[in-house]
């Protein structure tokens, strides 16, 4: 297993258009983060699937935000209707159940809304 | 609900000198506290994760320490190497529920040659 994968690595759109972002995370990990990090900051939580069940949505996820977990296995995170304030880093992570284990990140995709 | 600082914000020293990173987080009810590295534009590497019950951890030049009741955890990096320069985060997982992250914004880190 080669870590948490997360496709694209670099995405430029124009304001109004929807993109869809994949993360693929340690195969036996059952809990799957994502998160958004902006210039400057530590990265903010958004959502969590334990398994296939999106079980925790932040206040920051807006109804322009739709995220899924189809058979517990990789996740898409789609936001519809791009604003120029989603320009971010979007980072997902897994763990297994037991979080003693500790948290493994993938590379991000770096969003820029022009 | 638990807040996570790290101070100073960005921090610059020559190569060669021993440095020491701090965090601190407001709810010391926690699992345990995992310290990552980001290079520019680039994902998130664990350095080391401390349990709770531990008080240190080391990884080669890296060692971290913590103090649960004072809520504070240190990274002290031995003899420093332009290699090092990075943001360094803390972060801790909430408890109950999804236990997820909360991070500090960082320390920027730059050990110039």
């Amino acid at each position: 297993d080669t870590g948490v994968s997360q496709d694209p690595r670099h995405k430029i759109t124009k304001r109004g258009q929807n993109v869809t972002f994949r993360c693929d995370p340690i195969s036996e990990h059952n809990r799957l983060y994502w998160y958004r990090q902006t210039l400057g900051q530590g990265p903010e939580f958004l959502t969590y699937f334990q398994n296939e069940a999106q079980l925790e949505k932040s206040r920051l996820l807006s109804d322009r935000f739709s995220a899924e977990r189809p058979k517990g296995s990789f996740s898409t995170l789609e936001i519809q209707r791009t604003e120029q304030g989603d320009s971010a880093m979007y980072l997902c992570a897994s763990s297994p159940w037991e979080v003693s284990y500790g948290y493994t990140f993938g590379s991000g995709t770096r969003l820029t809304v022009v | 609900k638990q807040e996570v600082t790290q101070i100073p914000a960005a921090l610059s020293v020559p190569e060669g000198e021993n440095l020491v990173l701090n965090c601190s987080f407001t709810d010391s009810a926690i699992y345990n506290l995992q310290w990552f590295r980001q290079d520019p534009g680039k994902g998130l590497t664990s350095l080391l994760l401390i349990q709770s019950s531990q008080r240190e951890q080391t990884s080669g030049r890296l060692n971290a320490s913590l103090d649960k009741s004072s809520g504070r955890s240190t990274l002290y990096i031995a003899a420093s190497q332009p290699g090092d320069s990075a943001t360094y985060l803390c972060a801790v997982p909430t408890q109950g529920g999804s236990e997820k992250l909360v991070f500090g914004k960082g320390m920027k880190l730059t050990v110039n040659p």
